[in-house]
Parts: structure tokens; C-alpha cells; sequence
């Protein structure tokens, strides 16, 4: 299985704040790539899918970027809904598997 | 407006059965693939099995393999997971998730995991 390692786990930051969490797969996987935001006791959602396609409805300060192995996720300026824990999710092989999530926390 | 609602979520020992169900309504269910993931408590996700439009294509996750068979009723709108053999380690918050998948001709077809449901909790427990 393709393992997705994602970096930080958890990082402070503030609102306004410009913010990169990390995602890199063990093996190349082109562009399938997706990343789901969810809030405490929530289902996740979809932001982004095709590692840079932002999802209908989803606001314009998320952003993705990457292709091969490496990926990353932007927030441009963060808000106060946006504090959360972030997943990245490869879709190029079976089985699908996670980033083990990073928290964003105040 | 997309609606997936997950029931059959118990607790249960080791060893046990349980069958989870998810009844899906808003949108055309059999031109979906559709998924389970799932969420042990303060945990990470983990996508669990998924399964084409019609039935006849499915995958598993290592650890489920053997133990977990999904299914669909297309008439009824309702995807189903029975699990078998129970460990402790399958104790999670199982999501029901529609894949409106995009098809790039001549380029990919990407997962697209836009709608889920609430979750229905297993418990795994002596």
C-alpha cells in the first residue's frame, strides 16, 4: 500500500495567518490527490481533489499544489472556521489510503 | 440535496457479526461507486471498501479482507457492509460516502468524495 506521510501533525497559528501543511506519498502517484477538512465530531469534507481542483463551494483562499510525490495544501489567510484537522487521500491505487491528519489549532 | 444516513452501528464482542446499512436519496444512487470509510475514536481516517455502479466490482482494505463484504440494492438506494469475525481494532465511526467521480478523457479518472453521511458507531468490546 502507498503510504502518505503528512507534515506537521499539528501546528498553532492565528487568524489572517498564511498556512502549508505537507503531504508526500511513498511512490509516485501523478495528480490523485484530494484533501478533506474536518471540524471535531463532524463528517470530513472534500476541498480539493485532483491534487489542485477546488471543490464547487469551497472558498478561494484553499489551494493545492503537487504532482509525483510531493503535495502540498495552502490556506491564504486563515479563518475562524478553518481551524480543524486536514487529510490528504491518494486515489491512484488500491487500497486508498490516508495522511495521518494535521491539526490546526489556535 | 444529497442525504446518506448510516444505521446498524452497535456494540458488539469479538468475534460477532453486525451489518451496517446506509440509505442514500437526492441524486441518481446507481450511477454512483460508493464507499466506507472509517474513524476509530481519535483516530485517523481510514477508506475501508468500495463498490461500482452495478455491484460486480469491489476492493477491501488488507485488514478487512475475508471478514467484510459490501453490498448494494440499487432498487432500494442502500449500500450495505457486513462484518464478520469482529476485532477490537474495527471499533470506529463508520462513514457511508458517494464518489462523483471525474473523468478527464484521455487523461484519469479522479475520486471525487463529495457527500457523507453523519457516521454510525461500532463498539468492539468484551
Amino acid at each position: 500500500a502507498i503510504q502518505m506521510t503528512q507534515s506537521p501533525s499539528s501546528l498553532s497559528a492565528s487568524v489572517g495567518d498564511r498556512v502549508t501543511i505537507t503531504c508526500r506519498a511513498s511512490q509516485g502517484i501523478g495528480s490523485d490527490l484530494g484533501w478533506y477538512q474536518q471540524r471535531p465530531g463532524k463528517a470530513p469534507k472534500l476541498l480539493i481533489y485532483a491534487a489542485s481542483t477546488l471543490q464547487t463551494g469551497v472558498p478561494s483562499r484553499f489551494s493545492g499544489s503537487g504532482s509525483g510525490t510531493d503535495f502540498t495544501l495552502t490556506i491564504s489567510s486563515l479563518q475562524p472556521e478553518d481551524f480543524a484537522t486536514y487529510y490528504c487521500l491518494q486515489d491512484s491505487t488500491y487500497p486508498r489510503t490516508f495522511g495521518q491528519g494535521t491539526k490546526v489549532e489556535i | 440535496e444529497v442525504r446518506l444516513v448510516e444505521s446498524g452501528g452497535d456494540l458488539v464482542q469479538p468475534g460477532g457479526s453486525l451489518r451496517l446499512s446506509c440509505e442514500a436519496s437526492g441524486f441518481n444512487f446507481v450511477s454512483y461507486w460508493m464507499i466506507w470509510f472509517r474513524q476509530p475514536p481519535g483516530q485517523g481516517l481510514e477508506w475501508v471498501a468500495n463498490i461500482n455502479q452495478d455491484g460486480s466490482v469491489t476492493h477491501y482494505v488488507d485488514s478487512v479482507k475475508g471478514r467484510f463484504t459490501i453490498s448494494r440494492d440499487n432498487a432500494e438506494h442502500s449500500l450495505s457492509l457486513q462484518m464478520n469475525s469482529l476485532r477490537f481494532e474495527d471499533t470506529a465511526v463508520y462513514y457511508c460516502v458517494r464518489d462523483a467521480e471525474v473523468v478527464v478523457p484521455g487523461v484519469n479518472v479522479y475520486d471525487v468524495y463529495d457527500s457523507w453521511g453523519q457516521g454510525t458507531l461500532v463498539t468492539v468490546s468484551s
